[in-house]
């Protein structure tokens, strides 16, 4: 059974960085990309970016390029999204997904961290 | 990037009825969509891929089509707990991008 554990609630300042980590289990890890996808309050999804659990091969999204950093640690079957110079509206929740056997869609969820920036 | 315009924003349905949803791209995704369902305080969860395959565990009464750039997700027969915010997602060309979503009500 396939599982996505996210770390818990964060409560950063503006300029800060936060790291959200995302603890894989019940399936060949390395197998399968993951995907960062954020929801600000009251607003829809918005793609972050995916990172290859296999060979660490990324690809973000043009707004966060140069304060978005995605890895995966093969050893603990953990992925992780660092984000930098934070900033009001990075307040959102925070969700890691797996990718679906066929396509980069994404078939199997963490529950989502919440992330809040303020000073 | 490509643009995802879903309509309507908000869909009131009694239970019982159909309900559809539209789903557009700025560009052609071939059959690179899929939908998602999000209810309040919960992470979306996947219902259709490649446009029209139901994901595992999901009923019937979810259908999706299309191609290119047109796409529909159907419910039939609407139960209770179908009321959520559907997503359509393209997957086809980086980056990966989510239309704005459609709010599913009842009427």
């Amino acid at each position: 059974q396939v599982h996505l554990v996210q770390s818990g609630v964060e409560v950063k300042k503006p300029g800060a960085s936060m790291t959200v980590s995302c603890k894989a289990s019940g399936y060949t890890f390395t197998s399968y990309g993951i995907t960062w996808v954020r929801q600000a309050p009251g607003q829809g999804l918005e793609w972050m970016g995916w990172v290859s659990a296999y060979n660490g091969n990324t690809n973000y999204a043009q707004k966060l390029q140069g304060r978005v950093t995605m890895t995966t640690d093969t050893s603990t079957t953990t992925a992780y999204m660092e984000l930098r110079s934070l900033r009001s509206d990075d307040t959102a929740v925070y969700y890691c997904a797996r990718e679906g056997d066929y396509g980069d869609y994404n078939d199997y969820w963490g529950k989502g961290t919440t992330v809040t920036v303020s000073s | 990037e490509i643009v995802m315009t879903q309509s309507p924003a908000t869909l009131s349905v009694s239970p019982g009825e159909r309900a559809t949803f539209s789903c557009r791209a700025s560009q052609s995704v071939s059959n690179k969509l899929a939908w998602y369902q999000q209810k309040p305080g919960q992470a979306p969860r996947l219902l259709i891929y490649g446009a029209s395959t139901r994901a595992t565990g999901i009923p019937a009464r979810f259908s999706g089509s299309g191609s290119g750039t047109e796409f529909t997700l159907t419910l039939s027969s609407l139960q209770s707990e179908d009321f959520a915010v559907y997503y359509c997602e393209q997957y086809d060309k980086w980056p990966y991008t989510f239309g704005q979503g459609t709010k599913l009500e009842i009427k």
